[in-house]
């Protein structure tokens, strides 16, 4: 089966650093994907890792450990515009389709 | 950049009535997925093309029909509409087969009544 775990909501201030775990247990693997989405909007992509370790992208990292099967995206220097949903998805190995998480939906604060 | 097309954005239609949702991928790419999304939920795979030959399938109900056109469009057909199908419909496409990261339409916003 598929499972992908990611807290429910974060609360942070602006200008701090806030990091969103995902934890996966998929049939198969073949990548991992981080999105951003405003209420209403489409997911917008963030970053991929497909092996292990950290990939940075401005403000935006995300780390990957294959074998604890354990990622995080970290976003830096956060903004007001900032707050959205993050969602987590893993690549399914077989024809390439998302599997998502639940979503993190992270609040910034003044 | 130009990016997934979707349309209509916003379609309302009766119980038991039909749909046509319309997506018009990245150009150059030849893959196509389509997701759902109900209100506060993650988006559920439901079905995917590639280079106009059904990919793979989820949680795609047996009146729901989709298909990739010789252009790559790819239109998903909505027949005997329920109202547990009120939801966001999202388009995505990728190139080469999926291997690359997926690019989101802005979505097609069902209700059904």
């Amino acid at each position: 089966g598929q499972n992908i775990d990611q807290p429910t909501e974060m609360t942070a201030t602006e200008g701090a650093i806030v990091q969103i775990n995902c934890t996966y247990q998929t049939s198969g693997f073949n990548g991992l994907f981080w999105y951003q989405q405003h209420a209403g909007e489409a997911p917008t992509f963030l970053s991929y890792n497909v092996l292990d370790g950290l990939e940075e992208k401005g403000r935006f990292s995300s780390f990957l450990s294959r074998s604890k099967g354990y990622s995080y995206l970290l976003l830096k220097e956060l903004q007001m515009k900032d707050s959205a949903s993050y969602l987590c998805a893993v690549r399914d190995g077989g024809f390439q389709k998302l599997v998502f998480g639940t979503g993190t939906r992270l609040l910034v604060s003044p | 950049a130009a990016g997934v097309i979707q349309s209509p954005r916003h379609l309302i239609k009766e119980k038991r009535e039909t749909a046509t949702l319309k997506c018009y991928p990245i150009p150059r790419h030849d893959t196509v997925y389509w997701y759902q999304q109900g209100p506060g939920q993650d988006p559920q795979f439901l079905i995917s093309f590639y280079e106009k030959m059904q990919s793979d399938k989820g949680s795609i109900p047996d009146r729901f029909s989709a298909q990739q056109f010789s252009d790559y469009h790819s239109e998903l057909n909505m027949s005997s509409l329920e109202l547990g199908d009120s939801a966001l419909y999202f388009c995505a496409s990728s190139l080469d087969g999926g291997y690359y990261e997926q690019y989101f339409g802005p979505g097609t916003r069902l209700t059904v009544l």
